[in-house]
């Protein structure tokens, strides 16, 4: 059971926009900054987002972050056949006394 | 660019010790801006985090693994390692080391930000007899 939900799956045609979200607590998401991985098949996962809403050097501006209380949503817009992938959300949780990372669960995206 | 390279056996019997090590390479793991940390993820599963080390040594563990984790540093071979003792077949996975970026622990404004970039291309350890 993961400290972070997400769907397992989400789907849409390729061109069209998704939305992948990530519901938290007042200890992690509510508190501190959320960061989204891309995870291909077979691969490891790469950086998308960090700090919210911040896309690191590469990542095209289709792919968008944002984050609002407890939760947080990553969105896809002009969805590529190549967008097929496994996403989490990750962030720090402040619960314990040293803190921790948590992940989502994942969600699979399908594109159709 | 920094890149990492996760190594060490494959195949650890049960209550035996996992060792792995990740070697940085295009980068010093003495930057002072970052942790380097372990991350794993068994077979059809999700990520997990298992701990972080700044080059002085300090650590930080996934609560659930801490009593069998320990994380150290070898500045002089750009490398860190990962030890988790008294494995069982629940532990097999793929392990990734990857660069742990922004603020861990004690943060500035009490939000901590901090994310991975970028990832080594991990190993998978099979726990079996």
């Amino acid at each position: 059971q993961s400290v972070l939900t997400q769907p397992p799956s989400v789907s849409a045609a390729p061109g069209q926009k998704v939305t992948i979200s990530c519901s938290g607590s007042s200890s992690n998401i509510g508190n501190n900054y959320v960061s989204w991985y891309q995870q291909l098949p077979g691969t490891a996962p790469k950086l998308l987002i960090y700090e919210n809403n911040k896309r690191p050097s590469g990542i095209p501006d289709r792919f968008s972050g944002s984050k609002s209380g407890t939760s947080a949503t990553l969105g896809i817009t002009g969805l590529q056949t190549g967008d097929e992938a496994d996403y989490y959300c990750g962030t720090w949780d402040s619960s314990l006394s040293a803190g921790e990372v948590v992940f989502g669960g994942g969600t699979k995206l399908t594109v159709l | 660019q920094l890149q990492l390279q996760e190594s060490g056996p494959g195949l650890v019997k049960p209550s035996e010790t996992l060792s792995l090590t990740c070697t940085v390479s295009g980068g010093s793991i003495s930057s002072s801006s970052y942790y380097w940390g372990w991350i794993r993820q068994p077979p059809g599963k999700g990520l997990e985090w298992i701990g972080s080390i700044y080059y002085s040594g300090s650590t930080y563990y996934n609560p659930s693994l801490k009593s069998r984790v320990t994380i150290s540093v070898d500045t002089s071979k750009n490398q860190f390692s990962l030890k988790l003792s008294s494995v069982t077949a629940a532990d097999t996975a793929v392990y990734y080391c990857a660069r742990h970026v922004g603020e861990i622990g004690y943060c500035s404004g009490g939000s901590c930000g901090n994310w991975f970039d970028p990832w080594g291309q991990g190993t998978l350890v099979t726990v079996s007899s």
